[in-house]
């Protein structure tokens, strides 16, 4: 079964400053991962996602990641963050389309004004 | 209005009594999950179902049971709740028409304390 490791619990970081949010999936022959933001006091939503192609991908808010298959990596960038950013992230991944989502247990992202 | 909707949004509730949480959604999605969030566990999927006659059993079932009433309509029982089912709630839905590149929709969650 597939499993994520989200490596930070927590980053704080200073806000224009960038910041790298690290996840690590275990291995398989093919994936499809996911990242997910949650503000607070609400339910998650997708920020961006690979299913396959280019292995850098675009998302919202300015947010971007990079499918790295050799490392079973998937980490999470932005160049510069805002306080609005604060928030937690969950990087998720499926082997098939018929199974679910398997979530990390989240990062939590604060910025620091 | 919300494509996913959660009933209650919070719920304070005593050891021993049954709960029922409930989803609804609009998305026309055929595909719909309960996971917990519990603060340093991320989520956790409880129950799934990827049709109306289907019903999957999650990572932690135990405690906990579904009901598929509709395609729109998926609930979750606590039979008898204990307090540590205390934990954030959330539902979500999916289209299997697209096939991998399903995105799961999540609903607001619901609150749910056991005292």
């Amino acid at each position: 079964a597939q499993s994520v490791t989200q490596l930070d619990s927590q980053v704080p970081v200073f806000e224009e400053a960038p910041v790298e949010l690290r996840c690590n999936y275990s291995s398989s022959v093919s994936v499809y991962l996911f990242w997910y933001v949650q503000y607070p006091n609400q339910g998650l939503q997708l920020l961006l996602k690979y299913l396959s192609g280019s292995t850098l991908v675009k998302g919202i808010n300015g947010f971007e990641a990079e499918f790295n298959k050799s490392q079973t990596s998937f980490h999470l960038r932005k160049p510069s963050v805002h306080i609005s950013d604060t928030a937690e992230y969950f990087c998720a991944v499926r082997d098939s389309g018929n199974t679910p989502l398997v979530f990390g247990k989240g990062t939590r992202l604060s910025v620091i004004a | 209005d919300a494509d996913v909707t959660q009933t209650p949004r919070n719920r304070i509730t005593k050891t021993g009594k049954r709960i029922m949480l409930e989803c609804s959604q609009t998305k026309g999605h055929d595909r719909m999950y309960w996971y917990r969030q519990d603060p340093g566990l991320g989520l956790r999927l409880i129950y799934y179902s990827f049709d109306v006659k289907d019903i999957n059993k999650g990572e932690i079932s135990d405690g906990y049971s579904v009901s598929r009433q509709a395609q729109a309509k998926f609930s979750l029982s606590l039979e008898s709740a204990i307090p540590n089912q205390t934990a954030l709630y959330f539902c979500a839905t999916s289209d299997s028409g697209q096939g991998f590149r399903d995105e799961q929709f999540f609903g607001p969650g619901t609150r749910l304390t056991v005292l």
